[in-house]
């Protein structure tokens, strides 16, 4: 029973080109979204959030988009640069839920090509 | 300013053996949360302690796995009898009251 899903285990993209990553999730609880970053060996690094009040936030690079109606968000790389080469989950938690642990996805491993 | 640290990064445990993971959190946050990595996996929430406070155990497993969060010192995942489906990377997270989870570096515990 996986309620959140990266359905595309891997993602290869030029550099300076636009890099997408996709996730579903089934749980209409959810109202908390997060993307992680992941080298091997280390833990994940926190990239950026959203909230379900909203439906897109910008750091950066970095924009995460939320359709709410279809359950669906997506990371936003622009441009890509080689040192994003990485694993990247895409978590989600019900902030009302008492604990708020994280549901993660099983990650995209994303190579950006020089 | 430290992140989350976690001790030891690497353990090797014959079958059978206890496991001891330590984790101390980012200065100032008072939440801990423990998470499974199983190879090929997203990484699998076990449980959320504040200070003294076991909150949510839902992910844990019933038997050997047990943590604490003491008032003084880092958070404890303890594993007894090691088996070798313990072998994962385990991670802890911390946060403060509506902060993100910032992780630690992991701890890869080998069952041999």
């Amino acid at each position: 029973d996986q309620q959140v899903k990266q359905n595309s285990p891997s993602l290869s993209v030029q550099e300076g080109r636009i890099s997408i990553l996709n996730c579903d999730y089934t749980n209409s609880m959810f109202d908390y979204f997060l993307w992680y970053k992941k080298y091997p060996a280390e833990g994940p690094t926190f990239l950026i959030s959203i909230s379900s009040i909203k439906d897109k936030n910008e750091d950066g690079r970095f924009t995460v988009f939320l359709n709410k109606s279809a359950k669906h968000l997506s990371l936003h790389i622009v441009p890509s640069q080689p040192g994003d080469s990485a694993v990247y989950f895409c978590a989600a938690s019900a902030v009302g839920g008492g604990s708020e642990k994280l549901v993660f996805g099983k990650g995209t491993k994303l190579t950006v090509n020089p | 300013n430290a992140g989350v640290m976690q001790n030891p990064r690497h353990l090797v445990r014959r079958r059978g053996q206890e496991a001891r993971l330590r984790c101390s959190p980012m200065k100032g946050h008072s939440h801990v949360y423990w998470y499974r990595q199983l190879p090929e996996e997203g990484l699998k929430f076990m449980v959320y302690l504040q200070k003294e406070n076991i909150i949510d155990e839902s992910g844990m497993p019933k038997e050997r796995f047990s943590a604490e969060f003491p008032k003084e010192g880092p958070s404890i995942l303890r594993i007894q009898q090691v088996v070798r489906g313990d072998s994962a990377a385990y991670f802890c997270a911390s946060k403060q009251t509506k902060d993100e989870q910032y992780f630690g570096p992991g701890t890869r515990l080998t069952v041999t």
